[in-house]
């Protein structure tokens, strides 16, 4: 079974500042995949980013960019120039590559709850 | 907007009732997941249904239940709803069984009185 653990249950960050959420995770896996989820305010399920663990390279998605330690089992993502509208819980989840039982099963973090202050 | 749909928003009741949550997925999406997300539990993997197959069951109770029809629409049945089940119930979908990314719908916000 797979596990995702968010140690920082609250963050937060000035207005154009940087913030770094952290996740780790374990699994026996060695193809999968991992995402960060955003949910604002409104309740909806946002994808982020997400990183294939075969690729070695980290994931860039404009302002959000990740840094994988696939040894280590890490998967924290930082924001850059952050704004008002990146206040929301963020999650940080799992996936299997494909096949077996797990399919296509999302295994989520507890979340971080950020807040970005004027 | 994901494209995925969800009815209703907000379903309050009273236990021991049995309700049933709807989803349709995005156009030309086959895989259909339903996750819970509640304050004790966290967000949490029911179950996924893959053209009208069931393909994986996570932690999802007995008096649970869920199906795909043939349009690919979803629904999540409830009974002998308990005051523990009050929660933000997803529904997800994707083109395939593995695909990469999954849609999240907006969510029907569960209280059971």
């Amino acid at each position: 079974a797979q596990t995702v653990t968010q140690s920082q249950p609250e963050m937060s960050v000035q207005e154009a500042e940087t913030v770094t959420l952290s996740c780790t995770y374990d699994t026996s896996e060695n193809n999968y995949y991992l995402f960060w989820y955003k949910q604002p305010p409104s309740r909806q399920m946002i994808l982020v980013i997400r990183q294939e663990a075969y690729k070695q390279q980290n994931a860039t998605e404009n302002r959000f960019s990740v840094n994988f330690q696939k040894a280590a089992k890490s998967f924290s993502l930082k924001i850059s120039d952050s704004q008002l509208g990146d206040t929301a819980m963020y999650f940080c989840a799992f996936r299997p590559y494909a096949g077996g039982t797990s399919y296509g099963k999302l295994t989520f973090g507890q979340g971080t709850i950020l807040t970005v202050h004027p | 907007d994901s494209g995925v749909t969800q009815t209703p928003k907000h379903l309050i009741t009273a236990t021991g009732q049995r309700v049933t949550l709807r989803c349709s997925p995005r156009s030309g999406d086959l895989s259909v997941y339903w996750y819970q997300q509640s304050l004790d539990q966290g967000l949490q993997f029911l179950i996924q249904y893959y053209n009208g197959e069931e393909r994986a069951k996570g932690n999802i109770l007995e008096r649970f239940s869920a199906q795909q029809f043939p349009d690919l629409h979803s629904e999540l049945n409830l009974s002998s709803l308990e005051l523990g089940d009050s929660a933000l119930y997803f529904c997800a979908s994707s083109p395939t069984s593995s695909s990469n990314e999954q849609f999240f719908g907006p969510g029907t916000r569960l209280t059971v009185l």
